[in-house]
């Protein structure tokens, strides 16, 4: 089963922040978060991954609460290219746990002109 | 793009004929992974390399196979022993100690 809770769709206005929300309060110390998304009949998309620090990189921020329990990723402009599932996993980066991460159902985000 | 090419896009196939999905990459990556997905579901393992000629059972290998001989290319065989073959089926591809970051356009496949 997958280790993390999402709302199962959001909207979002054209040029406007999209702020996704994750639940993961089983977490432990040495997993990270790492967000996907998937547009319509492709393979998924890496966005960006963290472990207790906020992250940004030019797709994307990743907000992670002082306790790890939850997370938020940031579209901060998002566009009509946006729109697509967003999946939020955690998986323990240490030698032997390499072999797959577990996916959820994720977040379908529709962005509306 | 992205350096991972899964051919072809769409195949369609009768009931009860074995069919091999194409998965090769040029990121010099040693680890593979083949996942199916259903409408509405999210991502499930079907197998996975780690290295050449070596592959592991993920957790849903019955009815389907795969080779490693090469670094550059892991084909899966979907057989007329899996039930449900109908499916979107991705590659993906990593380092061992890295998350599988890089994914294939994915393979429709259609059993009639």
């Amino acid at each position: 089963d997958a280790k993390t809770t999402q709302p199962p769709s959001m909207d979002c206005a054209e040029g406007r922040a999209a702020n996704l929300p994750c639940n993961h309060s089983t977490i432990s110390g040495n997993e990270y978060v790492y967000w996907y998304r998937q547009i319509h009949s492709q393979g998924p998309q890496y966005i960006i991954h963290g472990l207790k620090n906020n992250e940004t990189n030019e797709m994307a921020s990743l907000i992670i609460t002082e306790d790890r329990k939850s997370s938020t990723l940031i579209l901060p402009h998002a566009t009509l290219r946006d729109t697509a599932v967003y999946y939020c996993i955690v998986r323990d980066r240490g030698a032997g746990n390499n072999r797959k991460l577990i996916w959820g159902l994720g977040t379908s985000l529709a962005v509306n002109p | 793009d992205g350096g991972i090419t899964q051919s072809p896009k769409y195949l369609f196939r009768k009931e009860g004929q074995n069919v091999t999905l194409s998965c090769e990459q040029n990121l010099n990556h040693d680890a593979m992974y083949w996942y199916r997905q259903d409408p509405g579901q999210g991502l499930r393992l079907i197998y996975y390399s780690q290295i050449v000629n070596d592959f592991q059972k993920g957790d849903i290998a019955e009815g389907y196979s795969v080779s490693r001989e090469k670094k550059e290319s892991f084909p899966l065989t979907v057989t007329s022993a899996q039930k449900n073959p109908t499916a979107f089926y991705l590659c993906a591809t990593g380092h061992p100690r890295d998350t599988e970051a890089f994914f294939g356009q994915g393979t429709r496949l259609t059993v009639v």
